[in-house]
């Protein structure tokens, strides 16, 4: 089984470049989750979704943009990349809402330059 | 008082020793718990749901004590394998709450 499948796993990019960092399911999930991790910092919410078409903002949504057309894609744009934004990604999903365990991807490396 | 509090570590144990820590949390109406692992540079995996009666699965026990707000992990008998950072997860409605993560190192 697949699981959560994120790509890419690393990326650089100069600032004021955008990139859309994939996120895609094979458990027929309706949640699916965006975090970022710091060194040494908790996982912080950016956005999630409760199903298809159905998007909201969570901790840290600033400088990120999500849609959700199906349920097994959940894309993350970064339309003017910032140094602020060097972390890594990791994508997650989970049967019903935040009540239920969430299975995560690998992570996406990004770093800003 | 943080949402989700955890000892940073590193808790440095020998190889086959017990291990406990704890989490607490400030939000009396939490509805779920969870303990994660991370081992360096990877994704979060769940390790355990913590349920109010509490809950073993091999060598790891889980408790809650709502009263005090906060949840345990137990580790008995550890392994060099379970050199890792574990994380606790407090879920109260739609909010998601990851604590740092509390970094454990097994010694030989």
């Amino acid at each position: 089984n697949a699981g959560v499948t994120q790509t890419p796993k690393f990326r650089i990019l100069k600032i004021g470049q955008s990139m859309t960092l994939q996120c895609a399911q094979d458990m027929n999930h309706n949640y699916m989750y965006w975090y970022r991790q710091d060194p040494g910092m908790g996982l912080k919410l950016i956005y999630y979704s409760v199903g298809a078409g159905i998007t909201d903002k969570g901790e840290v949504p600033n400088g990120y943009n999500v849609s959700r057309s199906t349920t097994e894609d959940f894309p993350l744009r970064l339309e003017l990349a910032a140094p602020s934004q060097t972390s890594v990604y990791f994508c997650a999903s989970s049967t019903e809402g935040p009540l239920q365990p969430q299975h995560f991807g690998d992570g996406t490396r990004l770093s800003i330059l | 008082r943080k949402e989700v509090e955890q000892d940073p570590g590193p808790f440095n144990v020998p190889e086959g020793a017990t291990v406990a820590f704890n989490c607490t949390y400030s939000n009396s109406a939490s509805q779920s718990f969870f303990w994660y692992r991370q081992d360096c540079r990877k994704e979060p995996k769940l390790l355990m749901s913590v349920y109010s009666s509490g809950n073993e699965d091999g060598r790891f026990t889980a408790q809650l004590n709502r009263a005090s707000q906060y949840i345990s992990l137990l580790i008995r008998d550890s392994k060099l394998s379970d050199s890792a950072t574990y994380l606790c997860v407090v879920n109260g409605g739609k909010k998601i709450i990851f604590g740092k993560g509390t970094r454990l190192h097994i010694l030989p």
